[in-house]
């Protein structure tokens, strides 16, 4: 079975600080790692994913994520936030034998900037 | 290229009445997906469709009911709506289960 966790369901970061969203996974075979941005009132947007290749990965909005397989974790990073970054973000996880059912979503973190 | 749309954007049902909302997707994709979002819950899948003519059910399928009958719509079916059923409603889709594309999301209230 898998499941993802997300640490902190509220971040607050000011801005131009680092960002960072913690995820831990549990899946028993190799995983597809995923994160999301929504921003208010709209649908999600990926943000990058990892499917095996690179464990450091780079997504759009200048967000990275490393693929940690001895922590079973794939942290969100920004190195310097911004007003814009303000939103919810949601790490998921399947694995690539998966069907259509076996994605799993965290529960979210809200991102707040400050000026 | 929309991507993926959702009909209507917002809804108010009393309880008992039904509804359908009407996602659409223009790339081609065979996997299409119903999600809810509730505060604190993450994303739920409903019910998912692996290609036209096909359905199956998610994790919270209980009230809800889908059709596929072409390959850029899945229709999400409320036959008798119940204050439960109060969500976001997300539609989804992708040409692999890895790295789906959402819509905008439909806001629905069943008081």
């Amino acid at each position: 079975a898998q499941s993802v966790t997300q640490l902190g369901s509220h971040v607050s970061v000011s801005e131009g600080a680092l960002v960072l969203l913690r995820c831990n996974y549990s899946s028993s075979v190799p995983p597809y790692l995923f994160w999301y941005v929504q921003y208010p009132n709209q649908g999600l947007q990926l943000l990058l994913k990892y499917t095996s290749a690179a464990t450091l990965v780079k997504g759009i909005n200048g967000f990275e994520a490393e693929f940690k397989k001895s922590e079973t974790s794939f942290h969100l990073t920004k190195p310097s936030a911004h007003m814009s970054d303000a939103a919810e973000y949601f790490c998921a996880v399947t694995h690539v034998q998966s069907s259509a059912s076996k994605i799993i979503f965290g529960s979210g973190t809200r991102l707040s900037i400050r000026p | 290229n929309a991507g993926v749309t959702q009909t209507p954007k917002f809804r108010v049902l009393k309880t008992g009445q039904s509804m359908t909302l009407l996602c659409a997707q223009d790339m081609n994709h065979e996997y299409m997906y119903w999600y809810r979002q509730d505060p604190g819950m993450g994303l739920r899948l409903i019910h998912y469709s692996v290609g036209e003519g096909t359905t199956a059910k998610g994790e919270v399928p209980d009230g809800y009911n889908v059709s596929r009958l072409k390959k850029q719509n899945f229709l999400l079916g409320l036959e008798s709506a119940a204050p439960s059923q109060t969500s976001v409603y997300f539609c989804a889709s992708s040409l692999t289960p890895a790295g789906q594309f959402f819509g905008p999301g439909t806001r629905l209230t069943v008081l």
